[in-house]
């Protein structure tokens, strides 16, 4: 199974401030790769799919970049409502889908 | 509005038997592969199983494998994870996930809200 992991595992940082998540993948998934938010109790949102597409809806403060093993989550002006623990998903060997372990953002 | 509603979660002894279900509505369910994954508590995602629009394609995570069973029903726009001889580490939020379309290589959107499934004597 590809494995996923994800760095920080938890991240402090303050509104207006711009954080980067990196989650690598054991081996080249290209481009196949989401991007979830998660707040407590409640369900993944979708934020970014194929590595860099932003979901409708999303704003424009996240994006996403990176191919093959490499890849970043970017939230460019922190608000208030984007702490919250992120997860990357890759794709890419359906069906044996695998997640990062999650990247915690707390507010410093 | 695309909806789904999963139900059927609670507290059982080791060993025992659930059944969840998961309502889908506001798409058209018999077009899209659907999934279940879980959540223990404090833990990561995982995903746990997924069954192809027509049922012909079903796959299991190796820790559920022999265990679980995940069927559908189009007519009823219902998605369906039978788990059996459970274990306390199966304890989890459940939640079903809809592929995002009906081609190959697909990220999941939307999921349900969740439904708590607790193992323990």
């Amino acid at each position: 199974a590809i494995r996923m992991t994800q760095s920080p595992s938890s991240l402090s940082a303050s509104t207006g401030d711009r954080v980067t998540i990196t989650c690598r993948a054991s081996q080249g998934i290209s481009s196949y790769l989401a991007w979830y938010q998660q707040k407590p109790g409640k369900a993944p949102k979708l934020l970014i799919y194929a590595a860099s597409t932003l979901q409708s809806g999303v704003p424009s403060r996240f994006s996403g970049s990176g191919s093959g093993t490499d890849f970043t989550l970017t939230i460019s002006c922190l608000q208030s409502e984007d702490f919250a623990t992120y997860y990357c998903q890759q794709y890419y060997s359906y069906p044996q889908y695998t997640f990062g372990q999650g990247t915690k953002l707390e507010i410093k | 509005e695309v909806q789904l509603v999963e139900s059927g979660g609670g507290l059982v002894k080791p060993g025992g038997s659930l059944r969840l279900s998961c309502a889908a509505s506001g798409f058209t369910f018999s077009s899209y592969s659907m999934n279940w994954v879980r959540q223990a508590p404090g833990k990561g995602l995982e995903w746990v199983s997924s069954i192809s629009s027509s049922s012909s394609y079903i796959y299991y995570a190796d820790s559920v494998k022999g265990r679980f069973t995940i069927s559908r029903d189009n007519a009823k726009n219902s998605l369906y994870l039978q788990m059996n001889s459970l274990r306390a580490e199966d304890t989890a939020v459940y939640y079903c996930a809809r592929d995002s379309s009906s081609r190959l290589y697909n990220w999941f959107d939307p999921w349900g809200q969740g439904t708590l499934v607790t193992v323990s004597s």
